[in-house]
């Protein structure tokens, strides 16, 4: 099994401030045949199902508001939020779907400081 | 607009079965891979199971696997979970997920999800 680790656990970052989390995989999610790591990005809020942020590491799913960005390739991803919104409080977790069993990170839980 | 709405869950004492359901709307239901995730009380998200948009391919995680099955009804646009031989560390909230197309298992919209209780 593909084991996700993010850190960190937790992160307090102050309004306006850059917040950023990391996500590495036991082994590689990168797919030679077409160039792609099968590497998803989620946010939850509290209550709330999780949402799709990104997809292939760094495609930002529709409607996704651009101060999120996504970047990284083979076994080491990062979740960068460049000028934090109230709004982005929530648990943030990574996934591979590159092979089964599908694993997810811990979950990164972001506050505001 | 997509949607997704579990419904089954509930009650009941280990060892005993279940059966979730996930009516689907605002798509071809049978052009996308569905899975089911679940989220114990205060903790991440556990992927369960999957199946391909035709049904012919299904996909297990090693602690479900012998005692959940996963189904679909592409005629109801319908998503099942059969859990039995529940266990207390079952006992979560399970969400039914749309697969990003037939095959994989990134899953692009979550429905509010079902709580189930193992308890005696």
């Amino acid at each position: 099994d593909i084991v996700m680790t993010q850190s960190p656990d937790s992160l307090a970052v102050s309004l306006g401030e850059r917040a950023t989390i990391n996500c590495k995989s036991s082994q590689s999610v990168l797919y030679s045949s077409n160039n792609e790591n099968y590497l998803a990005w989620y946010q939850q809020k509290s209550g709330q199902p999780p949402k799709l942020l990104f997809y292939w590491a760094s495609t930002r799913e529709s409607g996704v508001p651009d101060r999120f960005s996504g970047s990284g390739s083979g076994t080491d991803f990062t979740l960068t939020i460049s000028t934090l919104q109230a709004e982005d409080v929530a648990v943030y977790y990574c996934q591979q779907y590159y092979s089964t069993p599908i694993t997810f990170g811990q979950g990164t839980r972001l506050e505001i400081k | 607009e997509v949607q997704l709405l579990e419904s089954g869950g509930g009650l009941v004492q280990p060892g005993g079965s279940l059966r979730l359901s996930c009516a689907a709307s605002g798509f071809t239901f049978s052009s996308y891979a569905m899975s089911w995730v679940r989220q114990a009380p205060g903790k991440g998200l556990e992927w369960v199971s999957a199946i391909s948009g035709s049904g012919g391919n299904t996909y297990y995680s090693d602690s479900v696997k012998g005692r959940f099955t996963i189904s679909r009804d592409n005629s109801r646009n319908t998503l099942y979970l059969q859990m039995n031989s529940l266990r207390t560390e079952d006992m979560a909230v399970y969400y039914c997920a749309k697969g990003w197309s037939a095959t994989t298992s990134l899953c692009d919209y979550w429905g509010q999800g079902t709580l189930v209780t193992v308890s005696s």
